[in-house]
């Protein structure tokens, strides 16, 4: 089952706004990442947080992380055309076997309109 | 150039064929994985490798086969392909599994008639 779940499934904001993106999970986690896919393409890595941290900025992205509710946040701010993709979450176990396997969240698709 | 590279990108067979998906990474990492995407069920992993010669099952394993007997190469064949695998498959590699992320190929979009 997937570990991450995104919310909204769908965001579709003009360009210049901001879009927020967020992600739930279930399990107590070693780090979590961001990745971006662009239409046919494979995933791109945004950001990674690991689970002692609150907050990471890169670029115009800022991403937040509560590990008391299990969720987490991606700010895109000024956005543009081209941020136009499917955004996912992904989770990284903190035991054993699971700390090297990333858990992909269902992914949030963005529509930045000129 | 360095990278992770899939091959081929598209493919269409029948039912019943085998056909073997390349997943090739020039950075020497040690883990490397087999996703499938789906509408409506996001990335699942298929296998995963740890190292040369170390494989184990992910969350779909079934009907797929995997081998890595060189670092740098992860190939997945389906032995007996069926309609249900129709899907787009995605390779991806990582060093370390605390602190870096995961490097994607562009995959591959297999079509099973």
């Amino acid at each position: 089952s997937q570990q991450g779940e995104e919310d909204p499934q769908a965001l579709s904001i003009q360009e210049g706004e901001n879009a927020t993106m967020n992600c739930s999970y279930k399990t107590s986690i070693n780090n979590l990442q961001w990745y971006r896919q662009n239409s046919g393409r494979g995933l791109v890595h945004l950001i990674l947080i690991r689970s002692n941290e609150r907050e990471k900025h890169s670029g115009r992205l800022r991403v937040t992380l509560d590990t008391s509710k299990k969720s987490s946040s991606l700010l895109i701010t000024a956005s543009r055309a081209a941020d136009t993709a499917s955004y996912f979450c992904a989770t990284s176990g903190d035991s054993g076997g699971s700390n090297y396997k990333l858990t992909f969240g269902k992914g949030t698709l963005l529509t930045v309109n000129p | 150039d360095a990278g992770i590279t899939q091959s081929p990108r598209y493919k269409i067979t029948e039912t019943g064929r085998q056909v073997t998906l390349m997943c090739h990474q020039t950075w020497s990492h040690s883990y490397m994985f087999w996703y499938r995407q789906d509408l409506g069920h996001g990335l699942r992993l298929i296998y995963y490798s740890a190292a040369a010669d170390i494989t184990d099952k992910g969350e779909v394993p079934d009907g797929y086969v995997v081998s890595r007997s060189k670092t740098e190469n992860f190939p997945l064949t389906l032995e007996s392909a069926t309609r249900s695998q129709t899907s787009v498959y995605f390779c991806a590699s990582r060093a370390d599994p605390n602190r870096q992320p995961q490097h994607f190929g562009d995959g591959t979009r297999l079509s099973i008639l």
